[in-house]
């Protein structure tokens, strides 16, 4: 299957500073990402979708100015936690899809967050 | 998208067959099936999609009922590194995640 990497695998950073994740799709162009984040026991929770060039589009109850995501290129997404607090430390995982992945959606290995 | 549901959890013996079963009553006629597991700490991996057929890759086998209102999964010989947890989804364009079902493979 196609390979969507993701980067940093885990983080540590102390509150109030913000942190970058990366999300790249390696082996085909991905026009669509999407941002999930996982609590331990729990199931994927959909943060946002991004189209390559657009602004993202965010879930109810995801707060757009504290998640930046950014989706300039066909192969690069990031996801920017700002201000960041414990409460935020979790399991980000991101997705890709484009029209030669069959519109099937590959996800990347995840970034565990941990705010100290 | 149409929901979903699955047992919460299932165990299955090494070297047997493991069935996952999934309803999904309210599929809409556009909406395809997909399989994903997610092994502890990992992010999700893509095991098989289908919209109406029957569908079969060198993982696993996908099942789904004539009315499309359910649909199987099965792994023909389970290993103990097939304990994950399966989600099945169905989907036009995004994807949404429901409890999943927790396999334990046994020995």
């Amino acid at each position: 299957g196609a390979v969507v990497s993701q980067h940093p695998s885990w983080v540590i950073c102390k509150s109030g500073t913000s942190v970058k994740i990366e999300c790249r799709s390696l082996d085909f162009q991905a026009t669509t990402m999407f941002w999930y984040r996982q609590f331990p026991k729990q199931s994927l929770m959909l943060m946002a979708t991004s189209n390559e060039g657009s602004k993202a589009t965010y879930e109810q109850g995801v707060e757009k100015d504290k998640f930046l995501i950014n989706h300039a290129s066909l192969t690069l997404s990031t996801l920017t936690v700002t201000s960041a607090h414990p409460e935020d430390s979790s399991f980000y995982i991101c997705s890709a899809m484009g029209p030669n992945s069959g519109n099937t959606i590959y996800f990347g290995e995840g970034s565990w967050l941990t705010v100290v | 998208d149409a929901k979903t549901t699955q047992p919460p959890s299932m165990d299955c013996a090494e070297g047997r067959a493991a069935n996952l079963p999934c309803n999904h009553s309210t599929i809409s006629g556009n909406e395809y099936v997909y399989w994903y597991r997610q092994i502890h700490s990992q992010g999700p991996q893509y095991i098989i999609h289908g919209l109406k057929n029957n569908e079969t890759n060198e993982m696993a086998s996908l099942i789904i009922t004539e009315d499309r209102k359910s649909s199987t999964l099965i792994l023909p010989h389970a290993t103990l590194r097939d304990t994950a947890v399966y989600y099945c989804i169905v989907r036009v364009s995004d994807m949404r995640f429901g409890a999943g079902t927790r396999l334990t493979v046994k020995p």
